[in-house]
Formats: structure tokens, sequence, C-alpha cells
């Protein structure tokens, strides 16, 4: 079936260290790809996406390029943050339903 | 207002209580769902309505009753429930059901159940 692997948090960094959060997944076919962010008392909202193969998806400095062959999605950015902080959701969308399917959630904590 | 609301934001209920859950979507958008994220589970899909009709039910139990009057609002109905199901309740919406749709979320519900 469909799933979503995400790397265990917390993922604790210092203020501009290099980030990178790892997601696998297995699909049949084409899946999208995604990336959510859930800032502290807040709902899920997009990062960046990525619908085919070698799509590089990009915001806020975050970038994740879809890997057919390794079936990734890495997640990853040059220099955080303590904005930065916060919960990240890889997710595929795939099925006939086009139902999102998604991983556990990685949190990442950012010190000055 | 923009985006996705939910109220109440914060609900504590005793099991034998009815309450309900409110999310409205100003984005003219097609699809509504419900989401319950609980601690360190991904995100478990509970019902999606597609131009007011519900699509999916992900086998959830009756105490949770969905109920969509129009394309802006969806509401979750919620009667005898468990401690179990204390967790944040997410609304989202989406243009339509396609595969490249970016689901929009609202702030969410946290419901504790005593």
């Amino acid at each position: 079936g469909n799933s979503v692997t995400q790397m265990e948090g917390p993922v604790t960094l210092s203020e501009e260290a290099f980030l990178t959060i790892n997601c696998t997944y297995t699909a049949t076919g084409y899946p999208s790809l995604f990336w959510y962010v859930q800032y502290p008392g807040e709902g899920l909202q997009l990062l960046l996406k990525a619908t085919k193969a070698d799509d590089k998806g990009s915001n806020k400095g975050f970038e994740a390029t879809y890997r057919k062959e390794t079936t990734s999605f890495h997640l990853e950015k040059g220099s955080v943050q303590v904005s930065d902080s916060a919960v990240y959701f890889c997710a595929l969308s795939r099925g006939s339903n086009y139902q999102l399917i998604w991983g556990a959630g990685t949190k990442l904590i950012i010190k000055p | 207002e923009t985006g996705v609301t939910q109220t109440p934001r914060h609900l504590v209920m005793g099991m034998t209580n009815k309450k309900s859950l409110k999310c409205e979507q100003h984005l003219g958008h097609n699809a509504m769902y419900w989401y319950k994220q609980s601690a360190k589970k991904p995100l478990e899909l509970m019902f999606v309505y597609n131009f007011k009709e519900q699509t999916e039910n992900n086998s959830v139990p009756s105490r949770f009753s969905p109920e969509c009057p129009n394309s802006s609002h969806l509401f979750l109905h919620l009667h005898t429930l468990q401690p179990e199901d204390s967790a944040l309740y997410l609304c989202a919406s989406s243009q339509d059901r396609r595969l490249t749709d970016t689901q929009y979320f609202g702030p969410g519900t946290r419901l504790t159940v005593l």
C-alpha cells in the first residue's frame, strides 16, 4: 500500500545550521509529494510540493526534490532560523480518491 | 475573514455531553475534510465532503457525526465520546479532489474528553 516514512524527531539544531529532514515513500505510479508545516498552536500549511519526478519544490528557503529512483522527498534548508521551529509533515497524494497519506511528523527545534 | 476558521478553539466535555465543532472556509473551495491529530501519530482522515456530498468515511465510530449543509460549512457533532477521543481536530478544504490540490487547514479544535 501507500505509505510515508519520516525521520523521528525532535531534531534540534543551532541557528544558521543546515537542515535535512528525511522523507521516503512507498506508492505505485506517480504520486504528488508535499511538505506541510505546523507552527505551535496553528493548523497545517503547505510549505512546498512537487508533482512529478525530478521536480524541485521551494519556498521560504526550503527545498525538496522528488527523487523517484530513491523514492525520497527530503526537506532541506541551508540556514535555519529560530522561527523555523515547528512540526514538519511529509505527505503524498495517490489513489483514485486522491487521499493524502501522511508521515508522522518531525518536530524541529532551533536554538539561538 | 479569510482562509479556514474553526470554533471553538478549545473544548472540554464529559463523556455524556453532546457538542459540535464548526468549520467555515472562505476560499470558494468544493471539498472539505475532518482530520484527527493525536500525539506522535500520523494525521487520521475522518471524513471528506465534495460538493456537499460525503465521499469518504474512514471507519469512524458513529459517536462522530459530520454534517455539511453547504460548500462553505462543515460540522462535526460529538456524542458519548471516550477519553481516547481527546485530540486536535483539524478541518481542511481544497479546491477540488485532484492529485495536485493543496489542502488549506484551520487552526484546529483542541478537544479534551473527561
